[in-house]
């Protein structure tokens, strides 16, 4: 089992421009959880997705900011017109239920120049 | 409000000597506690949590409601010790997960 693998590892964008994070969480893990990790500061949860199902999204900005995960493929957390304060970390996690250890990725660290 | 507190952003001590990484809460509840760490170039990986009781590598943390502190304690600090480490809290069964802003321990040889 490779682990919760996370894509690009760095992405850089133009203000203004899209960025799309992807997280394949691990084989058997249906449930994914998205965290934000701003410069000097802790993660920060932003949303818990349950396959196709958005469970809890109380950590997300109310704009620009969107997350899925359908039944086929990686869950994307999607920035729209990205500003210079949405560089950071962005990390997934994975776990087979909702109260059993949550695995992580690597993360993808977001750069908005 | 929910909120966890690691006042040390870096512990610096030598191979051999003790080490204690604070780590202090704020909940109304009865959250469960855990401690993170990430090496070097690696993923964020559970350490330890409160309710196993259990001592990983040597650490071991006891959970004090009176003090509403989850301390995270070692001995004897090794160099292979030296790595980020983040206390967290949920509310419930859940991995909704509260992070304190980390404490980075760096052992001298």
């Amino acid at each position: 089992n490779a682990g919760v693998m996370q894509n690009p590892r760095h992405l850089v964008r133009r203000r203004g421009q899209e960025a799309r994070l992807r997280c394949s969480p691990m084989k058997g893990h249906s449930h994914v959880y998205w965290y934000r990790q701003l410069p000097e500061e802790g993660l920060k949860f932003m949303v818990y997705l349950q396959k196709e199902n958005i469970i809890d999204e109380s950590g997300m900005p109310k704009e620009r900011f969107s997350a899925e995960f359908p039944k086929e493929g990686p869950s994307i957390l999607r920035i729209q017109q990205v500003v210079r304060g949405d560089s950071a970390a962005y990390f997934c996690a994975s776990s087979p239920t909702q109260n059993t250890e949550a695995f992580f990725g690597q993360g993808t660290r977001l750069t908005v120049v | 409000a929910q909120r966890v507190t690691q006042p040390e952003k870096l512990l610096s001590v030598f191979k051999g000597a003790p080490v204690e990484l604070k780590c202090n809460y704020s909940y109304s509840g009865s959250p469960e506690l855990f401690w993170y760490v990430q090496y070097s170039r690696q993923r964020l990986q559970l350490l330890l949590r409160h309710i196993s009781r259990e001592s990983i590598k040597g650490f071991t943390a006891d959970l004090n409601k009176g003090e509403t502190s989850f301390h995270l304690k070692k001995p004897f600090a090794q160099e292979e010790d030296s790595a980020m480490y983040y206390c967290a809290l949920t509310p419930g069964a859940t991995n909704k997960l509260i992070f304190g802003t980390g404490t980075l321990l760096a052992v001298q040889p």
